[in-house]
């Protein structure tokens, strides 16, 4: 069993749908929560950092975080074109720990 | 820009050929980090640096991996007798020590490297 396991997709939805993306884990020493999105053929970006458990709202971003069930989630309200990309879960044990990344999710919002 | 750098962006080279990557990371970050991404998986740890120091390494980094950061400034990769399986992409990140939930690992665009 892989140490985080994440949906590979593809994901496709119309725009402006609401898109879940969810990543389980089974280190229960993870402290530190990620969201990066990649495009493709580029480096990762950060979209959402979570400490501990609890959910954090960005814009059209929400992130939650359930350390009892081992299960992270993010939300896309309002999804756009824009968004079509790779979702990495990711985290990390400390604050200055590599980063454990999942597989990714490939989405698609079409027009 | 004042984002992580990395050069080349792209090598293609023959199987058995020594090649070198290079990353600048953000100027005031004094950790450094380095990932690979085979398609279709998310980045795996290579190694991470602290300032000048190389503390720690996966078991992924085979003795034909080296990295440096002699300044602890900008740092090298390099594959020495490249395989096909070394194919990927050689992702850099670097982060600044900080408060504990804010400390964030930015990454590069990366260097996709093709071994024939």
């Amino acid at each position: 069993q892989k140490e985080v396991e994440q949906d590979p997709g593809p994901l496709s939805v119309p725009e402006g749908a609401i898109v879940s993306l969810n990543c389980t884990y089974s280190n229960s020493a993870f402290q530190y929560f990620m969201w990066y999105r990649q495009y493709s053929r580029k480096g990762p970006e950060l979209l959402m950092y979570t400490y501990s458990s609890g959910n954090k709202e960005d814009g059209r971003f929400t992130a939650q975080v359930d350390k009892s069930s081992k299960y992270i989630s993010l939300f896309i309200r309002d999804s756009q074109p824009s968004d079509s990309a790779t979702y990495l879960c990711a985290m990390k044990e400390t604050s200055y720990d590599k980063v454990i990344f999942g597989p990714g999710t490939s989405l698609s919002v079409i027009p | 820009d004042t984002g992580v750098s990395q050069d080349p962006r792209h090598k293609i080279t023959k199987r058995g050929q020594n090649v070198t990557f290079r990353c600048d990371p953000i100027s005031e970050h004094n950790r450094l980090y380095w990932y690979r991404q085979t398609l279709g998986q998310g980045p795996e740890f290579l190694t991470y640096f602290q300032n000048e120091a190389q503390l720690e390494k996966s078991r992924l980094l085979s003795d034909r991996f080296s990295a440096e950061r002699p300044k602890g400034s900008f740092s090298t990769l390099e594959i020495q007798r490249t395989e096909q399986g070394d194919s990927a992409m050689y992702l850099c990140a670097s982060s600044q020590p900080g408060l504990a939930e804010q400390e964030t690992q930015y990454f590069g665009p990366g260097t996709r490297l093709l071994v024939l």
